[in-house]
C-alpha cells in the first residue's frame, strides 16, 4: 500500500528563519510527487510537481527537491503570508491516477 | 481559464437526513473529477473519481454515493447521513492523463 509521511506535523518559524519540510514516500512506481498549499477552510492549491530524483522546482521563497525516498520543501526567509498547511502527495504507476496524500505540515511564520 | 465551483461552503445536517453536494467545472472538457474527504489529522481520502459521464469508481465502501449527470458536473449524495460522515469535502478535477489536481473551496459538513 502506498504511503506518504510528512514531518514535522507543525512548525513555527520567525520571519526570515529558513527551514525545510520533509515528505517521505513509499510508492510502487512513482509517477509524480506533488506539493500543495492549503489555507484554513480552503481547498489545496497546487505548488509543484516533481517526476524524478534530483529534480528541483522553485517558486518565490519555496524550493522543492526530490530523492528516491523523500522530498523536501525548502522555505527561504519566510514571511507571515507563507503560513499555511503544506501537503505532499504521490501518484503511482497504477491503472489510473491514484494520488496518496500525507497529513500535512502546518507552518506558522511569526512577524 | 478553468474554474471549479463547489457549494455549499458549510452545511449542518441532522443524522438520518439526505445529502447533496454539487461541483461544477468551467473552461475545460472531459475532465477527470474527484470527491475527497479531509478529516482532522488525516490525509485527504479519495472517495470517488470519474473519468466520464456516468462512470463512477468508489475507493472505499461507505454511506455515500456519487453521480456525474453531465460532463462537468459531479454530485456527492447520501440517503441517510451518519455522524461519521462529518468532515471537509473537496471536489477536484484534473486533465486526463495528469495527476495534477485542482480543488474547489470545500464544504464543511457537520452531522449532528
Amino acid at each position: 500500500e502506498d504511503q506518504v509521511t510528512q514531518s514535522p506535523e507543525a512548525l513555527r518559524l520567525q520571519e526570515g528563519e529558513s527551514s525545510s519540510l520533509n515528505c517521505s514516500y513509499t510508492v510502487s512506481g512513482l509517477r509524480g510527487l506533488f506539493w500543495y498549499r492549503q489555507d484554513p477552510g480552503k481547498g489545496p492549491e497546487f505548488l509543484f510537481t516533481l517526476y524524478s530524483a534530483g529534480e528541483e522546482k522553485e517558486k518565490e521563497r519555496l524550493k522543492a527537491t526530490l530523492t528516491k525516498k523523500e522530498s523536501f520543501l525548502h522555505i527561504t526567509a519566510p514571511k507571515p503570508e507563507d503560513s499555511a498547511t503544506y501537503l505532499c502527495a504521490a501518484s503511482n504507476s497504477g491503472g489510473y491516477q491514484k494520488v496518496t496524500f500525507g497529513t500535512g505540515t502546518k507552518l506558522q511564520v511569526i512577524p | 481559464s478553468q474554474t471549479i465551483h463547489q457549494w455549499p461552503a458549510t452545511l449542518v445536517q441532522p443524522v438520518g437526513s439526505p445529502l447533496s453536494l454539487e461541483c461544477t467545472v468551467e473552461g475545460t472538457s472531459n475532465p477527470n473529477l474527484y470527491w475527497y474527504r479531509q478529516a482532522a489529522g488525516r490525509g485527504l481520502q479519495l472517495l470517488f473519481y470519474s473519468v466520464g459521464i456516468g462512470q463512477i469508481s468508489s475507493e472505499v465502501p461507505q454511506n455515500l454515493s456519487a453521480s456525474r449527470p453531465q460532463d462537468r458536473q459531479f454530485i456527492l449524495s447520501s440517503k441517510k447521513l451518519l455522524l461519521s460522515d462529518s468532515g471537509f469535502y473537496l471536489c477536484a478535477w484534473s486533465v486526463i492523463g495528469s495527476e495534477k489536481l485542482f480543488f474547489g473551496s470545500g464544504t464543511q459538513l457537520s452531522v449532528l
